[in-house]
């Protein structure tokens, strides 16, 4: 089966560093992305993972470990703005389709 | 890059109606996906377009969705006899993927938020 598991939910403090952890297990794997989602929008693309390591980018950074079927995305110097639901979707072989967890809501609070 | 839209952005209906979304994707992506997104809950995969050949279809789609992309740029999504279960947002994404590109992440609409009385 396909299946993607992440928190429900994180509360973390402005200006604190959180990570966020996603566990996979899928039919093939061609990649891992990671999207934020604010309440009533559109997801938006962050990071991109298909190699095992840290793919680093501003205060974003996302990691991947392909042998155990887990990544994480760490975000630093935490702003109000970060508040908002993390996607953790994972793309097949051939890139086809993408599978998308529950995704993870970050309350940041002052 | 006008992003891609989706028309409408609400749509009320009474159950047993028939709805049709559209979706315009970025004008040179030749992938367009379609998702369902219910509240809580990432978005979950429909269909999607290479072009305009529809290369796979969710085992969750029943024979009441239909979805096509005649011409390779906009897209449509019909459900037919709606249901009250089918209230949902339904986004549209597209992406640009080939030759050394084989994953892109996804553009993402804003939705159309569809709710069945």
């Amino acid at each position: 089966g396909q299946n993607i598991d992440q928190p429900t939910e994180m509360t973390a403090t402005e200006g604190a560093i959180v990570q966020i952890n996603c566990t996979y297990q899928t039919s093939g794997f061609n990649g891992l992305f990671w999207y934020q989602q604010h309440a009533g929008e559109a997801p938006t693309f962050l990071s991109y993972n298909v190699l095992d390591g840290l793919e680093e980018k501003g205060r974003f950074s996302s990691f991947l470990s392909r042998s155990k079927g887990y990544s994480y995305l760490l975000l630093k110097e935490l702003q109000m703005k970060d508040s908002a639901s993390y996607l953790c979707a994972v793309s097949n072989t051939g890139g086809f389709k993408t599978i998308f967890g529950a995704g993870t809501r970050l309350f940041v609070k002052a | 890059d006008t992003g891609v839209s989706q028309d409408p952005r609400h749509k009320i209906t009474k159950r047993g109606q028939n709805v049709t979304f559209r979706c315009d994707p970025i004008s040179e992506h030749n992938r367009l996906y379609w998702y369902r997104q219910t509240l809580g809950q990432g978005p979950e995969f429909l269909t999607y377009f290479q072009n305009e050949a529809q290369l796979e279809k969710s085992r969750l789609l029943s024979d009441r969705f239909s979805a096509e992309r005649p011409k390779g740029s906009f897209s449509t999504l019909e459900i037919q006899r709606t249901e009250q279960g089918d209230s949902a947002m339904y986004l549209c994404a597209s992406s640009l993927v080939g030759g050394d590109r084989p994953n892109q992440p996804q553009h993402f609409g804003d939705g159309t938020r569809l709710s069945i009385l």
